[in-house]
């Protein structure tokens, strides 16, 4: 089985731009969640996806969103861009939805650069 | 909020010995899980153990192993037989409803 992949692996972006990041989860896997990894605040949790719909979302602004495809594929928006949002994205799935229970698969992540 | 402490940033084993990382966890739920994943250089992270809160026995996964103390909120994991490829920056996290990581750990082996 194909593991998770992360498109773009890198993007430079300047601030004020909007991104958008994509996320193919291990086929079968309904579920999608997507973290941000930064030297400052570490690994946090963005949101989950569910069939289609965002089930859970973490404490970022509502610059950050989401979405899911019938296929489970999923893309995550990042508008207006700031220098802090400059991180490694990473997109994790999971067959159900990643309450502990399933397994998370991580993607390579995705680097993103804002100056 | 559920937090997840790392107190150790950095440590360091000499190969083929042993070593414990540490991690402790705040919550107020019973039902939970606890992982351990590893992200080497090439950062893509990888599940090393499981550990599920309703489970008394402490998880184990050929040389990785925890110490599960559910009263004292803490998870540790034991590295046994340390080899080169287990250098890598590790995360404790814990999951109720959302993944919490902890700071992270890098460790260090040497030859």
């Amino acid at each position: 089985k194909a593991g998770v992949t992360q498109t773009p692996r890198y993007l430079i972006k300047t601030r004020g731009q909007q991104v958008t990041l994509s996320c193919s989860p291990i086929s079968g896997h309904r579920s999608v969640s997507w973290y941000q990894q930064t030297p400052g605040q570490g690994l946090q949790f963005l949101f989950e996806y569910f069939s289609e719909t965002q089930r859970n979302k973490g404490n970022f602004p509502g610059r950050f969103s989401g979405r899911q495809f019938s296929n489970s594929r999923s893309e995550m928006n990042v508008s207006t861009l700031e220098l802090g949002d400059s991180a490694l994205y990473l997109c994790a799935s999971s067959w159900g939805l990643a309450g502990g229970r399933y397994e998370q698969f991580f993607g390579p992540g995705t680097r993103l650069t804002v100056l | 909020a559920q937090t997840v402490t790392q107190s150790q940033p950095e440590m360091s084993v000499q190969e083929a010995e042993t070593v414990t990382l540490s991690c402790t966890y705040d919550t107020s739920e019973s039902d939970y899980y606890l992982f351990w994943y590893k992200q080497p250089p090439s950062r893509q992270m990888i599940l090393v153990i499981r550990q599920e809160a309703y489970k008394q026995q402490n998880a184990t996964e050929n040389r990785f192993s925890v110490n599960f103390q559910k009263a004292a909120k803490s998870f540790s994991l034991k590295i046994s037989d340390s080899q080169l490829g287990d250098a890598a920056m590790y995360f404790c996290a814990y999951n109720n409803n959302d993944m919490r990581f902890g700071a992270g750990t890098r460790l260090t082996v040497k030859p």
